[in-house]
């Protein structure tokens, strides 16, 4: 099962573009990347999920080189709201690594 | 849209009685649950994985006897925590997997006092 890697903690303030990486070096060729956030409390929720190159939707874009072994979270404009935990993960098992904490100040 | 319901939200339990969890698939058919655990302050870790009408599979280090996974339909899917610990004191997570589409539960938080 592939292996997670992101960085523990971010900071940012509102109205910055936020980028997570993640380090996924033994991802499978039929995995799909997905990054999920999760407040506190609540089960993780949906952000977006690609297989190559890079994808967008309303809420944020993901960005996967074409060695697929690392994938790049990109948060537009963020608000205090955007304080969470952001997971990535790949497969369909879903096994979660440690999240990166990121945390919006006005 | 399509979402997973999880019931009860929290459950508060002596120390040595059971308590069950459902989590129900909504508007789609979960043809594999997976169940998640999570510890204040820690990341979601993987219970086990059911399909339906099949035995759970449970990853290492996880009772079976003690955490029971029943997956008898494509909507619902049970966790039993059977004699409980406040050890077992943690936050409960079910995910609905089926052909198209997969959902996380609100979360089940259990006290056991």
């Amino acid at each position: 099962l592939a292996k997670t890697t992101q960085p523990i903690s971010m900071d940012s303030y509102e109205g910055q573009e936020v980028n997570i990486t993640c380090s996924h070096n033994n991802i499978a060729t039929n995995d799909y990347i997905t990054w999920y956030q999760q407040f506190p409390s609540q089960g993780p929720r949906f952000i977006i999920q690609g297989y190559k190159t890079k994808v967008t939707n309303e809420v944020a874009s993901l960005f996967i080189p074409a060695d697929r072994k690392s994938s790049t979270l990109s948060l537009p404009r963020v608000s205090l709201s955007d304080t969470a935990v952001y997971y990535c993960l790949v497969g369909r098992k879903l096994i979660f690594g440690q999240g990166t904490e990121l945390s919006v100040k006005p | 849209g399509a979402v997973v319901s999880q019931h009860p939200s929290w459950v508060i339990c002596k120390s040595g009685t059971s308590v069950k969890i459902e989590c129900r698939s909504l508007d789609f058919q979960a043809t594999t649950m997976f169940w998640y655990r999570q510890f204040p302050k820690q990341s979601l870790m993987l219970m086990a994985t059911s399909n339906e009408g099949s035995k759970a599979t449970y990853e290492q280090g996880v009772e079976k006897d003690k955490f029971l996974i029943n997956h008898a339909s494509l909507t619902l899917s049970t966790l039993t925590v059977t004699s409980a610990h406040p050890e077992d004191s943690s936050f409960y997570i079910c995910r609905g997997v089926g052909a198209y589409e997969q959902y996380f539960g609100p979360g089940t938080r259990l006290t056991v006092t």
